[in-house]
């Protein structure tokens, strides 16, 4: 069985500030691991993927995640938030044999202020 | 790019009723994939489908859901008879290959109204 937990349901940040939105996942094999963004009233996009490449994966929009296996984590950054980064992401899991169904984390709403 | 299409994007019915979602996944893709996002909430895992058949269901797809590949490139999620807790928005994701690193692409997805 896998999951995923996503710490901090609401982030904000400044215009131009670092965007961190945690992710700690859980699964018995090692895992696929995604981050998906949605915006209002519309789809899932994916931003970046893990699959057992390089440890550190780098995203569409600017942003990148790093899978720490010690950690069991796969936080999502950006170095400078922007207006149009404000939405939700989804952090989720695959296993890499079995079901391979996605299973999602509850998501992080972000907010960027001026 | 190619991309998975749902038809429709929303939908009103009223409870009781049968609905039929309708999806075109991308056309070399293997494995199909209902979601369904209840509002506020988190993306829920509802089916999986390969080789015409289902590969593995949650607990949520019970015997009111129904999925369907009638004719090679549409695939459907029907509900029997809705009830209001099955409004909801529902996505329909592929993939081209179990392991594949490419991962899913999601619809656009259906908000199903249930009133």
């Amino acid at each position: 069985a896998q999951s995923v937990t996503q710490l901090g349901s609401h982030v904000s940040v400044s215009e131009g500030a670092l965007v961190l939105l945690r992710c700690n996942y859980s699964s018995s094999v090692p895992p696929y691991l995604f981050w998906y963004v949605q915006y209002p009233n519309q789809g899932l996009q994916l931003l970046l993927k893990y699959t057992s490449a390089a440890t550190l994966v780098k995203g569409i929009n600017g942003f990148e995640a790093e899978f720490k296996k010690s950690e069991t984590s796969f936080h999502l950054t950006k170095p400078s938030a922007h207006m149009s980064d404000a939405a939700e992401y989804f952090c989720a899991v695959s296993l890499t044999g079995g079901g391979n169904k996605l299973t999602f984390g509850t998501g992080t709403q972000l907010k960027v202020e001026l | 790019e190619p991309e998975v299409t749902q038809t429709p994007s929303h939908q009103v019915t009223q409870m009781g009723q049968e609905v039929i979602l309708r999806c075109v996944p991308i056309s070399n893709h293997l494995y199909f994939y209902w979601y369904r996002q209840i509002l506020g909430q988190k993306v829920e895992f509802l089916v999986s489908f390969y080789n015409n058949e289902i590969s593995e269901k949650s607990e949520i797809f019970d015997d009111q859901f129904s999925v369907e590949r009638p004719d090679g490139s549409n695939f459907t999620l029907k509900i029997r008879s809705t009830k209001l807790e099955d409004s909801a928005m529902y996505f329909c994701a592929s993939r081209a290959s179990r392991g594949s690193p490419d991962g899913y692409t999601f619809g656009s997805g259906t908000r199903l109204t249930v009133v």
